[in-house]
């Protein structure tokens, strides 16, 4: 059974940083890209970044780009996302995501993990 | 980016009937389309991908059909269970995005 759970969420000040972390298990890691998805309080989901299998190539969304990092160690089954400059708009639940393939723009988000929650706030 | 619209915001209905969602592409999407559910408090869960292929497990009351720009997820039978906030998402390309939800209700 594929889990995935979800830590490193909390409280930052805007323009601070945070870095989230996402453990993997029951299936082959190495094997599937990985996706962070958001969903601000009340309402809809937001795509925020994909990396592929091997952690060699990555893509953003543009309301992230250039401030957010996203990362992978293999070797521990661990997916990452580095957040920083963060912003009021930022405040939302982070889910950890994996895809069904190993990195292709027509696969799909098939697991999900349970959602770590990030406030940005002074 | 692909703009994905969904109608409507909310639709009530009752148990055992049939509920009809539908989901817009702004472009075409071939059929790369998955619909997910979501219930208050808890993660999106996976029900269609492909427009119309099931995720392991979905009961049969659960279908997907469309092409392009035009989809629809049809739960027939509607249980107790069936009432939450559904999503679509394409996933033609990058950006991936989604619809803003559609909360089905008991009427």
């Amino acid at each position: 059974e594929v889990q995935l759970l979800e830590s490193g969420g909390g409280l930052a000040q805007p323009g601070g940083s945070l870095r989230l972390s996402c453990a993997a298990s029951g299936f082959s890691f190495k094997n599937f890209a990985m996706t962070w998805v958001r969903q601000a309080p009340g309402k809809g989901l937001e795509w925020v970044s994909i990396i592929s299998g091997g952690g060699a190539a990555s893509s953003y969304g543009d309301s992230v780009k250039g401030r957010f990092t996203i990362s992978r160690d293999n070797s521990k089954n661990m997916l990452y996302l580095q957040m920083d400059s963060l912003r009021a708009e930022d405040t939302a639940i982070y889910y950890c995501a994996k895809e069904a393939s190993y990195y292709s723009r027509s696969a799909f988000i098939d697991s999900w993990g349970q959602g770590v929650q990030v406030t940005v706030s002074s | 980016e692909i703009v994905m619209t969904q109608s409507p915001a909310t639709l009530s209905v009752s148990l055992g009937e049939r509920a009809t969602l539908s989901c817009r592409a702004s472009q075409s999407i071939s059929s790369n389309l998955a619909w997910f559910q979501q219930k208050p408090g808890q993660a999106p869960r996976l029900l269609i991908h492909g427009a119309s292929t099931r995720a392991t497990g979905l009961p049969a009351r659960f279908s997907g059909s469309g092409s392009g720009t035009e989809f629809t997820l049809t739960i027939s039978g509607l249980q107790s269970e069936d009432f939450a906030v559904y999503f679509c998402q394409q996933h033609d390309d990058w950006p991936r995005t989604f619809g803003q939800g559609t909360k089905l209700e008991i009427k």
